[in-house]
């Protein structure tokens, strides 16, 4: 079956470096990708998304790029704050009927002043 | 607009009690969906809804039973509850255009 894997955290950065989770999946179909941001306490917000090969999402300062020729989907940013800390999830969808959601085991960020 | 929301907030169970949780939303969505959420396993799918009426088994399904009988509501039950399902609940409702919306979540402990 579809399944999506992350790199593994925790991951702890300083304010204003720079920030890389990686992403790959596996997929049958042509899915499409996102990513979402779980604060601490809360439920899961999307942060960004892209629908086909090339497509790049782009959400306060987070921008990740559909590589179908690499099967991935890395989360960048240029310059982090203490605020993004939180648990980042990859996630696919297969487009088909219920839109179900494959997700990876989450990146947990932490960013210290 | 309250978006989705869950009930209760927190629970504790001891093994063998049953429960019912919540879910509710307000956007019409048609699609609805039950995760849980385990360190280190990210969301998994219990069971989710295409639409008033109807269910359908996730990746998780054992221990768990839903009804969605109107379209704003989507409960899950476990009618026997054992430590093993001590876990965070989500509930989650999609429109047309593949973007989740998520509750705040459940914390249920089962001793």
């Amino acid at each position: 079956g579809d399944s999506v894997t992350q790199m593994e955290g925790p991951v702890t950065l300083s304010e204003e470096a720079f920030l890389t989770i990686n992403c790959t999946y596996t997929a049958t179909g042509y899915p499409s990708l996102f990513w979402y941001v779980q604060y601490p306490g809360e439920g899961l917000q999307l942060l960004l998304k892209a629908t086909k090969a090339d497509d790049k999402g782009s959400n306060k300062g987070f921008e990740a790029t559909y590589r179908k020729e690499t099967t991935s989907f890395h989360l960048e940013k240029g310059s982090v704050q203490v605020s993004d800390s939180a648990v980042y999830f990859c996630a696919l969808s297969d487009r088909m009927g219920a839109q179900k959601l494959v997700f990876g085991q989450g990146t947990r960020l932490t960013i210290n002043p | 607009n309250a978006g989705v929301t869950q009930t209760p907030k927190f629970r504790v169970l001891k093994t063998g009690q049953s429960m019912t949780l919540l879910c509710a939303q307000d956007m019409n969505h048609e699609y609805m969906y039950w995760y849980r959420q385990d360190p280190g396993m990210g969301l998994r799918l219990i069971h989710y809804s295409v639409g008033e009426g109807t269910t359908a088994k996730g990746e998780v399904p054992d221990g768990y039973n839903v009804s969605r009988l109107k379209k704003q509501n989507f409960l899950l039950g476990l009618e026997s509850a054992a430590p093993s399902q001590t876990s965070v609940y989500f509930c989650a409702s999609a429109g047309s255009y593949y973007e989740q919306y998520f509750g705040p979540g459940t914390r249920l402990t089962v001793t």
